[in-house]
């Protein structure tokens, strides 16, 4: 069956780079593009980029532009986002999310990232 | 970017009872919205895309309707799965947004 599994909790301190790890499993990895969403405690779910996993080529929102880096690696099936400089207010589940037709229709589990000094 | 607002935050019912939901946006969206259910510690899951077409697996019970600006999430009748929270997105352009979500309680 189609898996979206994710890489596990991370503690970062300010400043630091945090790379988060998505892996498909169950369908043609290729196929589909990969999304990622974060949830920060209380606000709603904020879409930062995908990419599609075919060719690599990635588009991000203006909001992350200069902070996210999303790749990926066929032969493992992975999809990688990495956020650099982390501040607290980066605190949040990370969530990456397979692309069916540009809706978002199996979610890996979401990773805690947790931004402390 | 487009602004999605949920109506009503909160929604206090019984199971058995009919729940609708609403999702307005900020600019026309055409069909182009999506519903999802979130359960505490879980992730959200899609119910509903193309404003009405429902996701693989996803029980009759829940129907989604809308064009435009306004789109509603109805479920005919509660089963105790179904307290949660409910989120709806749009991917009519960049950046994809959601809603601020409407949580679905026990009375």
């Amino acid at each position: 069956q189609v898996q979206v599994v994710q890489s596990g909790a991370e503690v970062k301190k300010p400043g630091a780079s945090v790379k988060v790890s998505c892996k498909g499993s169950g369908y043609i990895f290729t196929n589909h593009a990969m999304h990622w969403v974060r949830q920060a405690p209380g606000q709603r779910l904020e879409w930062m980029g995908w990419i599609n996993t075919g060719t690599g080529k990635t588009q991000y929102s203006q909001k992350f532009q200069d902070r996210v880096t999303i790749t990926r690696d066929t032969s493992a099936t992975t999809v990688y986002m990495e956020l650099s400089k982390v501040r607290s207010e980066d605190t949040a589940v990370y969530y990456c999310a397979r692309d069916r037709s540009q809706w978002l229709d199996t979610w890996g589990q979401g990773t805690l990232v947790t931004v402390s000094s | 970017e487009i602004v999605l607002t949920q109506s009503p935050a909160t929604l206090s019912l019984s199971p058995g009872e009919r729940a609708t939901l609403s999702c307005r946006a900020s600019q026309s969206i055409s069909n182009y919205l999506a519903w999802f259910q979130q359960k505490p510690g879980q992730a959200p899951r899609l119910l509903i895309y193309d404003a009405s077409n429902r996701a693989t697996g996803i029980p009759a019970r829940f129907s989604g309707s809308g064009s435009g600006t306004d789109f509603t999430l109805t479920i005919s009748s509660l089963e105790p799965e179904d307290f949660a929270v409910y989120y709806c997105q749009q991917r009519s352009s960049w950046p994809l947004t959601f809603g601020g979500g409407t949580k679905v309680e026990i009375k």
